[in-house]
């Protein structure tokens, strides 16, 4: 059976610092993978999509990055984090875009 | 634009009583629908999804939603609440273009009162 893996659960970080959040999925190839973000009191947004290896692509333009450097795991990223990157994101993969989406426990981020 | 719209923000129900949650899609029939429970601090499960085979979809937990064409709805049901299902419910159609993505509903929180 497949499984997404996406740590750390919880994570508070400064200003300025770097950021970076893994998520791995098991048991299927050649997943599309996605990033979301959920602010407090809000529903889900977007970040970044990706159909395959190096393939990504960006929703709304931002403070993040993503890379998927291998088949099943992807990675987001910051140089620097801003307070408004605070928020709990989401890691999730499908087989197809007009399927389900599978999602990771979540990573909760503050940003101090 | 497509769009998926959840009517409510929060929605109250006493233990034992109907659960109704709606959720209305727009513009082209979606081949699926789907609907998501969120707890607490942590990810979203699917609670059961929409394939065109039949029109009332049976999920986990005891949920289950019907799909209406001529409304252009798929509310998401509970015969009856438990404490356990206070959670945070999501409505979700994929795009019909291009891109890879799933429309969120804004999402409906389920209160339980005792």
């Amino acid at each position: 059976s497949q499984t997404i893996h996406q740590w750390p659960a919880t994570l508070v970080q400064p200003v300025g610092s770097p950021l970076s959040l893994e998520c791995t999925v098991e048991g299927t190839s050649n997943p599309n993978l996605y990033w979301y973000r959920q602010a407090a009191g809000r529903g889900l947004q977007l970040l970044f999509y990706s159909v395959g290896i190096g393939q990504i692509s960006s929703e709304v333009p931002q403070n993040l990055s993503a890379s998927r450097p291998q088949d099943r795991q992807f990675i987001l990223s910051s140089k620097k984090l801003l307070l408004s990157d605070s928020g709990f994101y989401l890691c999730a993969w499908s087989v197809s875009p007009v399927t389900e989406a599978f999602f990771g426990q979540g990573t909760r981020l503050t940003v101090v | 634009a497509q769009s998926v719209t959840q009517l409510g923000s929060h929605v109250s129900v006493s233990e034992g009583a109907l659960v109704l949650l709606r959720c209305n899609y727009s513009s082209s029939v979606p081949p699926y629908l789907f609907w998501y429970v969120q707890y607490p601090n942590q990810g979203l499960q699917l609670l059961l999804k929409y394939t065109s085979a039949a029109t009332l979809v049976k999920g986990i937990n005891g949920f289950e939603a019907e799909f209406k064409k001529s409304e252009t709805s798929f509310h998401l049901t509970k015969p009856s609440a438990h404490m356990s299902d206070a959670a945070e419910y999501f409505c979700a159609a994929p795009r019909m273009d291009s891109s890879y993505k799933l429309i969120f509903g804004s999402g409906t929180r389920l209160l339980v009162r005792p």
